[in-house]
């Protein structure tokens, strides 16, 4: 079966940090591009950012709103991608999703992100 | 980078076909195929249901299909089904070599 989850999410508090996983299975990971996408509670989605497969040097881009502060990154040889979140905002509560658009095109289940004090 | 336009809401009986538009710029949908929609229903995580503006993945009805004239997407479903209730986000590529998100349409089935 061609899944992705998540896992890392918690509670943090303003200015802390937090480092999200997003495991791959059922495909061939280390030629996708993951997509980090989050959604505020009764919002809608908004792209957080990517990663690129080798053949493209893993290059990565980022939303404005977090550039700077997250880092998007990869390990093939565990077909697992990480997002490292740094001096958050409360603004960065949301439920956080790891995604592809290939092999059909996969979300996984979403972890919970909470930045309160 | 802007989010893309699309209407808060549309609705339609079952059997019937609706449109539903996501409106960018010269720097997003019009220069890019690279339009996806998804779909989501409540407390689920969202579902892929059209990539590169008009490919549908295996698993996908052929009842939803996709379009794009200038700067303008389309996601057009056929033969409505109760089912099909829920939320659909378009998501482009940028120039800044970034993604965007519209803001979402929630389909409602009569």
């Amino acid at each position: 079966e061609v899944q992705l989850v998540e896992s890392g999410g918690g509670l943090v508090q303003p200015g802390g940090s937090l480092k999200l996983s997003c495991a791959a299975s059922g495909f061939t990971f280390s030629g996708s591009a993951i997509h980090w996408v989050r959604q505020a509670s009764g919002k809608g989605l908004e792209w957080v950012g990517h990663i690129r497969s080798k053949v493209h040097t893993y290059a990565t881009a980022y939303a404005a709103s977090v550039k700077g502060r997250f880092t998007i990154s990869r390990d093939d040889s565990k077909n697992t991608a990480y997002l490292q979140m740094n001096s958050l905002k409360t603004e960065d509560t949301a439920v956080y999703y790891c995604q592809t658009i290939d092999y059909g095109g996969v979300w996984g289940q979403g972890t919970l992100v909470t930045v309160s004090s | 980078q802007s989010a893309l336009t699309q209407p808060a809401s549309v609705s339609g009986s079952p059997g019937q076909s609706i449109t539903i538009s996501c409106t960018g710029t010269s720097s997003d949908v019009g220069v890019y195929n690279y339009v996806s929609w998804h779909q989501q229903h409540p407390g689920k995580a969202p579902k892929l249901m059209i990539y590169d503006v008009r490919n549908r993945p295996s698993r996908v009805s052929n009842r939803f299909s996709g379009s794009k004239s200038g700067n303008t997407a389309s996601l057009i479903i056929s033969g409505l089904q109760a089912e099909d209730e829920a939320d659909y986000y378009c998501s482009s590529y940028t120039s800044s070599s970034t993604w965007v998100f519209g803001g979402g349409t929630k389909l409602t089935v009569l």
